[in-house]
């Protein structure tokens, strides 16, 4: 069966410190949205990507970048992790450029940046 | 600008009593998709259902129904008989063809059903 994963589920860093957080998935859809879960916020969009080598910034997408090189995989980085982006990150995939499809979500990354 | 509201921050109902979650959206394209996920206390986000703009017809599946209006900007979702699974954060959200489709959701209700 499809699926999107994401790795690691759970993940402590230090302030400071370079992370990247997997994410694959094998519907073989085109789009690739990385978000981030505050409580009071609901999802908010960090970056996104319609296919591959194409990425696009969302409306947090200050400190963190991600790369598409392929249909399946969209890393999120963070490039110097800070305590506000302690959070659950979740990434989720979707066909289709021209209709807005559902999403199909991973299990979330847990980070904590202390 | 796009935004999805959803003032019921947690509701809590004992079980089979009917619960409705409220979605007030704003946008300026003709052209947009509404959507309702849940996110039980497992964390994963499911798809609940889809509607576009240009069919304003309500929706039943089971014990779920939506009721979409235009004319005052509302995709509310209903709960009949509600049951203790149905406790979860159910999220509204909002993609216009304007922004290439980005999806913009709400914060969220949180629903607790007790037996």
């Amino acid at each position: 069966d499809a699926e999107i994963t994401q790795s690691p589920r759970h993940k402590i860093t230090e302030t400071g410190r370079q992370v990247t957080l997997a994410c694959h998935q094998t519907w073989n859809h085109n789009n690739m949205f990385w978000y981030r879960q505050d409580l009071g916020h609901g999802l908010r969009l960090i970056h996104y990507s319609y296919g591959v080598h194409d990425t696009n910034k969302g409306e947090v997408s200050d400190g963190y970048s991600v790369s598409r090189s392929n249909t399946e995989d969209l890393p999120l980085t963070l490039e110097s992790a800070a305590s506000s982006q302690t959070s659950v990150y979740f990434c989720a995939s979707s066909e289709g450029t021209l209709v807005s499809y559902e999403q199909y979500f991973g299990p979330g990354t847990r980070l904590t940046v202390t | 600008a796009q935004k999805v509201t959803q003032a019921q921050t947690e509701i809590s109902v004992v079980e089979k009593e009917d619960v409705t979650l409220d979605c007030v959206y704003e946008t300026r394209d003709t052209t947009y998709y509404l959507f309702w996920y849940k996110q039980p206390p497992s964390g994963e986000l499911v798809f609940l259902i889809r509607r576009n703009s240009f069919d304003e017809q309500n929706e039943i599946s089971g014990r779920y129904s939506w009721n979409f209006q235009k004319s005052t900007s509302s995709f509310n979702f209903t709960i009949t008989a509600s049951q203790v699974v149905d406790s979860a954060v159910y999220f509204c959200a909002l993609s216009e063809r304007r922004t290439g489709f980005k999806t913009i959701f709400g914060a969220g209700t949180r629903l607790f059903v007790k037996a």
